[in-house]
């Protein structure tokens, strides 16, 4: 089963734009994880933020965690055709490490 | 950072067949690994935990009895799709747990004629 909703399902932009993305999930967590995947090619991680922090950076990536409303969201700030791919928020509920994955966002940036 | 191997990268069998693919911690032990499984444009759906000597644990709806898993080793688990149907085409991931965090190997394709 599915824990997280992410949208949109689908993202096109324009090189040097944000894209935003948000994943909402059902039951409380313990952290939560986003990852980037290439069409065909496995997981590439970007930012794990845990249940009492609100926002993380790394480079232009940028996560926040809202745990009132279940949800969180990741920013591509000065987006690249590089960073087209899809993306997906996964949470771990139990502290133990077993991820399930949202539904993911597929973004497009267009050169 | 940790490295998790599978192999093969990808494999194509006949239906009926049985497909073995091999998950590695390669630098840590790992008493605990999962595995996924993607279809084309879905997200990953996770099927099951696998616990170092002992038994797997699965999520609801997937064949424990089609899916064999084995972690014989705090290195390695083994995933067994038994009697393999067309439907079972699919890119199977694993992940194995470092002490605090989470690490995916690149995938596994099968392809199921």
């Amino acid at each position: 089963s599915q824990q997280g909703e992410e949208d949109p399902q689908a993202l096109s932009i324009q090189e040097g734009e944000n894209a935003t993305m948000n994943c909402s999930y059902k039951t409380s967590i313990n952290n939560l994880q986003w990852y980037r995947q290439n069409s065909g090619r496995g997981l590439v991680h970007l930012i794990l933020i845990r249940s009492n922090e609100r926002e993380k950076h790394s480079g232009r990536l940028r996560v926040t965690l809202d745990t009132s409303k279940k949800s969180s969201s990741l920013l591509i700030t000065a987006s690249r055709a590089a960073d087209t791919a899809s993306y997906f928020c996964a949470t771990d509920t139990s502290g133990t490490y077993k991820y399930i994955f949202g539904t993911g966002t597929r973004l497009k940036v267009l050169a | 950072g940790a490295v998790v191997s599978q192999h093969p990268s990808w494999v194509i069998c006949k239906s009926g067949t049985s497909v073995k693919i091999e998950c590695r911690s390669l630098d840590f032990q790992a008493t605990t690994m999962f595995w996924y499984r993607q279809f084309p444009k879905q997200s990953l759906m996770l099927m099951a935990t696998s616990n170092e000597g002992s038994k797997a644990t699965y999520e609801q709806g997937v064949e424990k009895d089609k899916f064999l898993i084995n972690h014989a080793s705090l290195t390695l688990s083994t995933l067994t799709v038994t009697s393999a149907h067309p439907e079972d085409s699919s890119f199977y991931i694993c992940s194995a747990r470092d002490p605090d965090t989470q690490y995916f190997g690149p995938g596994t394709r099968l392809t199921v004629l």
